[in-house]
């Protein structure tokens, strides 16, 4: 059963520029949702994509956005890149409609570094 | 809006002894409440969960118990070992259905080191 992957693992980009990072759900999830996570502190959530559309966020600006494809993959957009935005950005993926479906499993991250 | 406080750490044990790590919650309506560990490098793992008031939560040798009265999941763990060295972080969800996605809110996370 595959677990959630999520690509690259690291990054290294410049002020200013703009990233893509990628997050491939569960085996049989139908939900994604984005989490940053600062250096020593807990995750922040972004977003979350259901039926390829945005549906909740948290308090991130609109320089954050992102899609959901048909076959449920995800991807995170960031532009005009802060210092600020270094992290490790988590995606995690859940199943809509069943008892579990708060129950949320995450990928390893991938860590950004924004220079 | 919701809230989790964890302790504050860091937390250094010797192998073989008790922990407790003291997690309260602030939230509208009937929370889940979540325990995950974090290893050095990697993403977030669950540990072990509560849907709703009493219940238990388990894993690994590890519990916590959904106090609704005070509104409370602190962790627990008889005989801590090395290999639990790790981060754990506290977590509520609003309950998935309505206009409520199940999206965590997280506390800050406490560091456990185990010594052997």
């Amino acid at each position: 059963d595959a677990g959630v992957t999520q690509s690259p693992t690291h990054l290294i980009k410049t002020r200013g520029q703009q990233v893509t990072l990628r997050c491939s759900p569960k085996s049989g999830h139908d939900t994604v949702s984005w989490y940053q996570q600062a250096l020593g502190q807990g995750p922040q959530f972004i977003f979350q994509y259901y039926e390829e559309e945005e549906r909740q966020r948290g308090n991130f600006p609109d320089r954050f956005s992102g899609h959901q494809f048909p076959n449920y993959s995800s991807e995170l957009n960031v532009n005009a890149l802060l210092l600020g935005d270094s992290a490790l950005y988590l995606c995690a993926s859940s199943l809509v409609g069943t008892r579990s479906s708060y129950e949320q499993y995450f990928g390893p991250g991938t860590r950004l570094t924004v220079t | 809006g919701n809230s989790v406080t964890q302790m504050e750490g860091p937390v250094t044990l010797s192998e073989e002894a008790f922990l407790t790590i003291n997690c309260t919650y602030t939230a509208t309506g009937y929370p889940s409440l979540f325990w995950y560990v974090q290893y050095p490098g990697e993403g977030l793992q669950l540990l072990l969960k509560a849907t709703k008031a009493d219940d238990k939560g388990s894993n690994k040798g590890f519990e916590a118990t959904y106090r609704k009265e005070t509104t409370s999941f602190h962790l627990e763990k008889g005989s801590v070992q090395v290999s639990d060295s790790a981060v754990y972080f506290c977590a509520l969800s609003d309950r998935a259905g309505g206009t409520s996605y199940g999206k965590l809110t997280f506390g800050q996370g406490t560091i456990l080191t185990v010594h052997p």
